[in-house]
């Protein structure tokens, strides 16, 4: 069965600061692997995701995610936090060819200024 | 109208109420979903419909009912509820042919039940 784990559910950072937000997922296979946002009173809308060919993914807002297969890893960074950037987020997994989307507990980034 | 919209927005309702959640996608996708998002617990995925028919029924009591009569319509009919049940429900969208998956949520309804 899949699963995802996020590591920390709060993280906290200075405006300026790398962004670093942890998951590592379980599957037999590699999935899809996706980062998606959510900020207060809003539902979540997508960052970035990995399907298939180069490892290091690019989305919105100047975040990126590399997926490390040997690790079981898509962390997502950012070289430098804005405050607008706090919000929830959340990692994700999707089998391939199939309709279920599992999501980690999410991880509420604070930006200090 | 864009992208996914959920009505209402806020819903207060006694253990033996009967409501509903509406959802509408204007994308022209032809998956739907409910998920629960309770508080410090991971989203969960509760139905999935892929061109009308029901593909996913996560264990979730009877007492909440889907309905799908449209790739853009999907409600959430709610019937005797406990009070463990509020949270934010979130509707969201996916194209089939999308083999990601990539998903569209609406904004949600928070439920609160007494």
């Amino acid at each position: 069965a899949q699963s995802v784990t996020q590591l920390g559910s709060h993280v906290s950072v200075s405006e300026g600061a790398l962004v670093l937000l942890r998951c590592n997922y379980s599957s037999s296979v590699p999935p899809y692997l996706f980062w998606y946002v959510q900020y207060p009173n809003q539902g979540l809308q997508l960052l970035l995701k990995y399907t298939t060919g180069a490892t290091l993914v690019k989305g919105i807002n100047g975040f990126e995610a590399e997926f490390k297969k040997s690790e079981t890893s898509f962390h997502l960074t950012k070289p430098s936090a804005h405050m607008s950037d706090a919000a929830e987020y959340f990692c994700a997994v999707r089998h391939i060819g199939g309709f279920k989307t599992i999501f980690g507990a999410g991880t509420r980034l604070f930006v200090k200024a | 109208e864009t992208g996914v919209t959920q009505t209402p927005r806020h819903l207060v309702m006694g253990m033996t109420n009967k409501k509903s959640l509406k959802c509408e996608q204007h994308l022209g996708h032809n998956a739907m979903y409910w998920y629960k998002q309770s508080a410090k617990k991971p989203l969960e995925l509760m139905f999935v419909y892929n061109f009308k028919e029901q593909t996913e029924n996560n264990s979730v009591p009877s007492r909440f009912s889907p309905e799908c009569p449209n790739s853009s319509h999907l409600f959430l009919h709610l019937h005797t509820l406990q009070p463990e049940d509020s949270a934010l429900y979130l509707c969201a969208s996916s194209q089939d042919s999308d083999i990601a998956g990539e998903l569209f949520f609406g904004e949600g309804s928070r439920l609160t039940v007494l």
